[in-house]
C-alpha cells in the first residue's frame, strides 16, 4: 500500500531532550515535506526537500534540522525541544508535487 | 513570500445546504491544489487545478481556478454530515512547493 507513515504518533518529552521524529514513504516520491499545524493557523511549511541531499528552509524552520540522506526517509530533527514546538507535525511526500500530497497520519508531540 | 488566504474560517450549515470556501493569492499561482481533513485525521488530496479558468467536478464538488489564476474557490452542492472537516487550498509557484491556506472548517448540521 502506497503510503507516508510517521512515528511516532504521539510523544510527550521535556524541554530540552533531542528527539527525532521519523518519515518514511514507499512511493519512491522526490519530494517530502514537513508541517505543522497550530488551531487556527493551517499548515505550516517547516523544511522540504526536493531530492536527495537536496533541503531547503520552509515557513517556520527555527528549531527544527532535517536530512535526507536517502529517497525514502525524511527525518525531524528537534535538537533542543521547547513548549512552543508543542503542535501536531505531518510528513508529506509528492512525485515533484505535480500531483498532490500525500501525508502521513501525523504525530502530536508535546512539550513540557 | 507567497501567501494564500482562505475564507470562510468556519462554516456551520444545515444538512442539504451548500457551501463555497474561497482561496485568494497576492501573486499568480502555476497551480492550486485542495485537501480535505476529517476531524482527527490528515490531510487528504483532492485535486488540482493548473489551467486559468479551469473548472472540475467531483460528484458534488466543484472546484474553479480563477482567469488570473490569483484565486479559487470549492464549492460544495447540498452537503452531508459526511462532508464534515476542514477544508484547505494549496497554492503553487513554479517548484509546486505549495503554500496552505489557513483552511475553512465545515460543520453540518443534520
Amino acid at each position: 500500500e502506497a503510503q507516508v507513515t510517521q512515528n511516532p504518533r504521539y510523544l510527550i518529552t521535556v524541554t530540552g531532550k533531542k528527539l527525532t521524529v521519523t518519515c518514511s514513504q514507499n512511493m519512491n516520491h522526490e519530494y517530502m515535506s514537513w508541517y505543522r499545524q497550530d488551531p487556527g493557523l493551517g499548515l505550516r511549511q517547516i523544511y522540504y526537500s526536493m531530492n536527495v541531499e537536496v533541503t531547503d528552509k520552509g515557513d517556520v524552520p527555527e528549531g527544527y534540522k532535517v536530512s535526507r540522506k536517502e529517497k525514502r526517509n525524511f527525518p525531524l530533527i528537534l535538537e533542543s525541544p521547547s513548549p512552543n514546538q508543542t503542535s501536531l507535525y505531518f510528513c508529506a511526500s509528492s512525485q515533484q508535487g505535480r500531483d498532490g500530497y500525500t501525508f502521513g497520519s501525523g504525530t502530536r508531540l508535546t512539550v513540557v | 513570500g507567497q501567501q494564500v488566504m482562505q475564507i470562510p474560517q468556519y462554516q456551520h450549515v444545515q444538512e442539504g445546504e451548500d457551501f463555497t470556501t474561497y482561496c485568494n493569492s497576492s501573486t499568480t499561482l502555476s497551480n492550486i491544489q485542495w485537501y480535505k481533513q476529517r476531524p482527527g485525521g490528515h490531510p487528504v488530496f483532492l485535486i488540482q487545478l493548473v489551467k486559468s479558468g479551469e473548472v472540475k467536478k467531483q460528484k458534488r464538488l466543484t472546484f474553479q481556478f480563477g482567469e488570473a489564476k490569483k484565486n479559487s474557490s470549492l464549492h460544495i452542492t447540498a452537503t452531508q454530515t459526511t462532508d464534515v472537516g476542514t477544508y484547505f487550498c494549496a497554492g503553487g509557484g513554479g517548484s509546486y512547493i505549495p503554500t496552505f491556506g489557513r483552511g475553512t472548517s465545515l460543520i453540518v448540521h443534520p
